[in-house]
């Protein structure tokens, strides 16, 4: 089946720790965005990459980082400078030119 | 930026009932988009909308892309049990840009 996954369903983080969050996609989609949800409020983007080895910051990069070395990947790496990660990570891609986007089914962090 | 506003921001009805939301801005956008999250789950899209007028079904399920381009709805009819969730709308502002902007959501709860 053609679809995005994220990985872990479920991530705990301790003080001081980077921790990576995964997301694949089969759709061949050339796009793919990184969201940050938080109760109550709209989706928010942390980071897009509309090409393999090219990554741009969304409104709320602080404290995050990615790589997008393969077509199928995007992870995304909350950093120790991220002072409040605990929130719902949603992963998302669509083909470039088409503002389709399709989710993944998000990866909730919580801070130990 | 940019901001849809979506409204209302919860709803309580009986099963049966149909139900309508809308998403209006200041701004002119050129794609709309509906989602439906289901709690601890990634949204899932409903409806895509592409051109001013546009009127497209999906089941129970009808959107409309606003003809002045700065607002669409969302009907349910006769709605059921498992509407449940979060709906969210989204748009492609103009001119074009990579990212979409978000609604914050309208919370459908329906009662037996």
């Amino acid at each position: 089946d053609g679809g995005i996954t994220q990985s872990p369903k479920y991530l705990f983080r301790k003080e001081g720790q980077n921790v990576t969050l995964s997301c694949e996609q089969n759709l061949n989609h050339d796009a793919m965005y990184w969201y940050r949800q938080d109760p109550g409020q709209g989706l928010r983007l942390i980071y897009y990459s509309q090409i393999v080895n090219d990554f741009q910051k969304g409104d709320i990069a602080e404290g995050y980082s990615v790589s997008r070395e393969k077509k199928e990947s995007f992870p995304l790496t909350v950093t120790s400078a991220q002072k409040n990660p605990t929130a719902f990570y949603l992963c998302a891609s669509s083909t470039t030119g088409q503002e389709t986007q399709y989710f993944g089914p998000g990866t909730r962090l919580l801070v130990l | 930026g940019q901001q849809l506003n979506q409204s209302p921001q919860s709803m309580f009805i009986q099963e049966g009932e149909d139900v309508s939301m809308n998403c209006t801005s200041s701004s002119i956008f050129n794609t709309w988009l509906w989602y439906k999250q289901d709690p601890g789950e990634g949204p899932v899209l409903l409806i895509a909308l592409y051109k001013a007028g546009e009127l497209t079904s999906n089941g129970r399920l009808t959107a409309q892309f606003g003809i002045t381009r700065k607002d669409s709805f969302l009907n349910i009819s006769a709605s059921i049990p498992s509407d449940v969730g979060i709906y969210f709308c989204a748009g492609q502002p103009f001119p074009r840009t990579e990212k979409l902007v978000f609604g914050k959501g309208t919370k459908l709860t329906v009662n037996p």
